[in-house]
């Protein structure tokens, strides 16, 4: 068990529709970062967060939007899904930002758009 | 663009063998490698990591070998048991995103026969 906590753990939507998925860091992380992971694109760096603030941006598409909140626990935005955007989306977190400091996974969000 | 690749999608061995994982990498800004293991069903874990002055480094029944020159990485699993049957992943970090994204390479399939 890596600390950090995500919900729900599986997620069936339809096209078209929105939805919110969790994550809890490990206590005393102050970064949190977003994964996709599908079958054809692999493990995909989304968006990191530090300690309220965005800091990093990857291949995140405009239709997905995350946030951090005080009390650190972020929040990805998935919205207009598309069938392609059924994947694992994983959160990790570390202690601070940038370096050598190692992300410690969650268990992911398995969501399945029909 | 920045890619992080795999030679073997899947290894097949015999427990008690030593397993060969080769990752190979473009990105000459690479400073920072990373192993990670993916059980089915759970997020990647951190196995091991090399920073770019390093040519080598020893775990426990792991080693993760560097060569710069032809950007190459791989992690030897000695004495391979069933337990180490999962997805590996080789991922790198680079000094011009700041050491923020981990790029993953699409990960090997470790087949572990008892």
């Amino acid at each position: 068990d890596s600390g950090v906590t995500q919900t729900p753990k599986h997620l069936i939507t339809a096209t078209g529709q929105r939805v919110t998925l969790r994550c809890s860091p490990r206590s005393g992380d102050l970064s949190v970062y977003w994964y996709q992971q599908s079958l054809d694109q692999g493990l995909q760096f989304l968006i990191q967060y530090y300690n309220g603030e965005e800091r990093a941006k990857g291949n995140i598409l405009e239709r997905f939007s995350a946030q951090q909140f005080p009390d650190l626990h972020s929040e990805l935005n998935l919205s207009s899904l598309e069938l392609g955007d059924s994947a694992l989306y994983f959160c990790a977190s570390s202690p601070n930002w940038g370096g050598n400091n190692e992300q410690f996974f969650g268990p992911g969000t398995r969501l399945t758009v029909l | 663009g920045e890619s992080v690749g795999l030679h073997l999608p899947t290894l097949s061995v015999q427990e008690g063998d030593n397993s060969i994982i080769n990752c190979a990498y473009s990105n000459s800004a690479s400073d920072y490698f990373i192993w990670y293991k993916q059980e089915s069903g759970k997020g990647p874990q951190f196995i091991i990591d090399i920073r770019s002055n390093m040519d080598k480094r020893q775990g426990q029944r792991v080693t993760v070998l560097l060569n710069k020159t032809v950007k190459h990485l791989s992690l030897q699993i000695a004495a391979t048991q069933p337990g180490d049957s999962a997805v590996y992943f080789c991922a790198e970090k680079s000094r011009n995103t700041g050491f923020q994204k981990l790029v993953f390479g699409t990960g090997t399939r470790l087949l572990v026969s008892p």
